[in-house]
């Protein structure tokens, strides 16, 4: 099983249209997450963090549910500027004591269409 | 305030020689990451230094290898290098706060290297 797992899309919507992105991850251990978006041949932009009480930051809401271990990004009126591939990441400890690292989902595709 | 820069963009090597791909982080930013994303697929771990010494290795062959300078800036160098070499290689930035458990990483726009 992969430690964090997306559906990779692609998700193709109208403008306006509302999308959601789910992410799953395997350990429970996890403290921190965070989607970024890239763009085609471009690094990866940090987009939001991801807090447990839930957070929103313009069109954008991302929720958290730890005992699911389960992360979501709901974007709301799709702009054609949306049209990315968003990752879905989490910080996953280590067995090297305090050493951390980033594991990145493979991305899901979206698409919006005019 | 400048952000990670890489060096250099694009780079065309050949079957077995060795490069040296640059880094230098947002000031002020003591750990580097680098990742290796090969073409349609996702990005994959290689090396995280943070002042100065490598902190975590991800499941890479030895001849990826590294380091970084007292100014923070680094270096990722790749020996003997293959076919499936041929990736997007970025670097990322953070501060490194103790006890922190949000550790948000920058990434800079990356070297592409093409080997044949």
């Amino acid at each position: 099983r992969k430690e964090v797992e997306q559906d990779p899309g692609p998700f193709n919507v109208p403008e306006g249209a509302t999308v959601a992105f789910n992410c799953t991850y395997s350990n429970s251990a996890s403290q921190s997450f965070f989607w970024y978006r890239q763009d085609c041949r471009k690094e990866p932009k940090l987009l939001m963090s991801v807090y447990s009480s839930g957070n929103e930051d313009g069109r954008f809401t991302a929720q958290l549910n730890r005992a699911s271990q389960y992360i979501s990004l709901l974007i709301r009126d799709s702009k054609l500027s949306d049209s990315a591939t968003y990752l879905c990441v989490v910080n996953i400890p280590t067995l090297k004591g305090s050493a951390r690292q980033l594991t990145f989902g493979s991305g899901t595709q979206l698409t919006v269409l005019p | 305030e400048a952000g990670v820069t890489q060096s250099p963009t694009h780079l065309i090597k050949t079957r077995g020689q060795q490069v040296t791909l640059r880094c230098s982080p947002i000031s002020g930013h003591t750990s580097v990451y680098w990742y290796q994303q090969a073409l349609g697929l996702g990005l994959q771990f290689l090396l995280w230094y943070d002042e100065g010494e490598e902190r975590n290795r991800g499941n890479v062959p030895p001849r990826f290898s590294g380091r970084q300078f007292p100014n923070y800036s680094s270096e990722l160098n790749v020996n003997a290098l293959e076919l499936e070499d041929s990736a997007l290689y970025l670097c990322a930035s953070s501060l490194l706060l103790r006890q922190a458990l949000q550790e948000t990483q920058y990434f800079g726009p990356g070297t592409r290297l093409l080997v044949l």
